[in-house]
């Protein structure tokens, strides 16, 4: 089946320094990726999606300028968080879909939990 | 998105059915109902999704009233490895962005 691959699962990083997290698409094609951020005990949130070739959209109260995404190419997108804070640290997860539109469930990477000290 | 109303949480015994419900009493002609679970610090994964008919897979299987207002997950024979947060999700069939909008889902515990 899909898989798609997430690094890293997990990282610690100074507060103020910038932090990238890769999402890969690794026997599919995926114009489109999604990323969440999930906080402890709390329910997934979407924050952006991603598309190929284009800029992202980004879901209302997400700071784009913050959280950067770039998706050059069919299999690879990546999330930078910017000048991380420790209420940055979070479980990200991306996501994207292999099938046709509206058709066909969606994979999740296996997340990238983010600590800011 | 149109929104779903699923249990906080529910308890099942180890090789015992186990039915998740949903209540979606908005849901649009286009919507798809999906499912996915969530093992404590993994990723989704994707369990069913159906439109109007019932659908069964390796996994589980998907009971959807039929005036769409409400659906049922079905896990024929819980195991402890089904422990998880089941979540039910309308996607929309329409526009160019298919994104899902998770809700808070329902915690499945099962008992030994």
């Amino acid at each position: 089946g899909a898989v798609v691959s997430q690094h890293p699962s997990w990282v610690i990083c100074k507060s103020g320094t910038s932090v990238k997290i890769e999402c890969r698409s690794l026997d599919f094609q995926a114009t489109t990726m999604f990323w969440y951020r999930q906080f402890p005990k709390q329910s997934l949130m979407l924050m952006a999606t991603s598309n190929e070739g284009s800029k992202a959209t980004y879901e209302q109260g997400v700071e784009k300028d913050k959280f950067l995404i770039n998706h050059a190419s069919l299999t690879l997108s990546t999330l930078t968080v910017t000048s991380a804070h420790p209420e940055d640290s979070s479980f990200y997860i991306c996501s994207a879909r292999d099938g046709p539109r509206g058709v066909g469930g969606y994979t999740f990477g296996s997340g990238t939990r983010l600590t800011v000290v | 998105d149109a929104k779903t109303t699923q249990p906080n949480s529910m308890e099942s015994n180890e090789e015992e059915p186990v039915h998740l419900p949903c209540n979606h009493s908005t849901i649009s002609g286009t919507d798809y109902i999906h499912w996915y679970r969530q093992l404590p610090s993994q990723g989704p994964e994707y369990v069913i999704h159906g439109l109007t008919s019932n659908v069964n897979n390796r996994m589980a299987s998907l009971a959807i009233a039929e005036d769409r207002k409400s659906s049922t997950l079905i896990l024929h024979r819980a195991t402890l490895r089904d422990a998880a947060v089941y979540y039910c999700i309308l996607r929309y069939s329409g526009g160019s962005n298919y994104k899902l909008t998770f809700g808070k889902g329902t915690l499945l515990t099962v008992n030994p």
